[in-house]
């Protein structure tokens, strides 16, 4: 199956700094999106993004599905980005293994 | 988009017993999912729930131990059977949009088994 990899595993953040968060996976997608699971479990959705660039705010998010990578950008940090970002590929639902970011205020 | 609601938010169970979660979404989707996440951990594809027919379960996943129906376009539900304490996790219902591939999760369901 699709291996998804997510880098790094763990990130501490001071509030206000800039972050990218990245995922690779090991064949062509047809559907990625970036998720981030607040403290409470809930996950919420960020980016669908296949291919291309968009941007919402603080967050952006790349993927070159030619190069099987994609970021998630994350600038001027807050203490409520806090929690795990998932990337997933849903050819057959693959989850990456998760970033956990702690952002200090 | 699509608002998922998840009944129960939080159980504790007795070793032994079921449990059966329910999973209500506010707008006819094409497809529906069930995940687990286990503590710690990303999430896992248990099935997917099929309308008006027997669920499609990855490997790993049994009928017998997740039953799963899906009686119309819009509700499913989950059933975690004769539980063990390694069936403590999150349960998660998630689904696809008409318009794209796109997918929402449900708060999700947090499992503790004694």
């Amino acid at each position: 199956g699709i291996q998804v990899e997510q880098s790094p595993p763990d990130l501490i953040l001071q509030e206000g700094a800039n972050s990218t968060l990245r995922c690779n996976f090991s064949d062509s997608v047809n559907n990625l999106q970036w998720f981030h699971q607040n403290p409470w479990g809930q996950l919420i959705n960020l980016f669908y993004i296949p291919s291309g660039t968009k941007q919402n705010g603080r967050l952006s998010a790349t993927t070159v599905a030619t190069e099987r990578y994609s970021l998630l950008y994350i600038s001027s940090s807050q203490t409520t980005d806090s929690g795990v970002y998932f990337c997933a590929v849903f050819n057959k639902f693959y989850f990456g293994s998760g970033t956990k970011l702690n952002v200090k205020p | 988009s699509a608002v998922i609601s998840q009944k129960p938010s939080r159980d504790i169970c007795q070793r032994g017993t079921s449990l059966t979660i329910q999973c209500q979404v506010d707008s006819q989707v094409t497809m529906m999912f069930w995940y687990r996440q286990q503590p710690g951990q990303s999430l896992t594809l248990i099935a997917t729930a099929n309308q008006g027919s027997e669920a499609t379960y990855e490997s790993g996943f049994v009928i017998d131990k997740f039953p799963i129906s899906r009686p119309n376009l819009t509700f499913s539900t989950l059933t975690v059977s004769n539980m063990s304490p390694e069936d403590s996790s999150i349960y998660l219902c998630s689904v696809a949009i008409l318009t794209s591939n796109e997918q929402f999760f449900g708060p999700g369901t947090r499992l503790t088994v004694l």
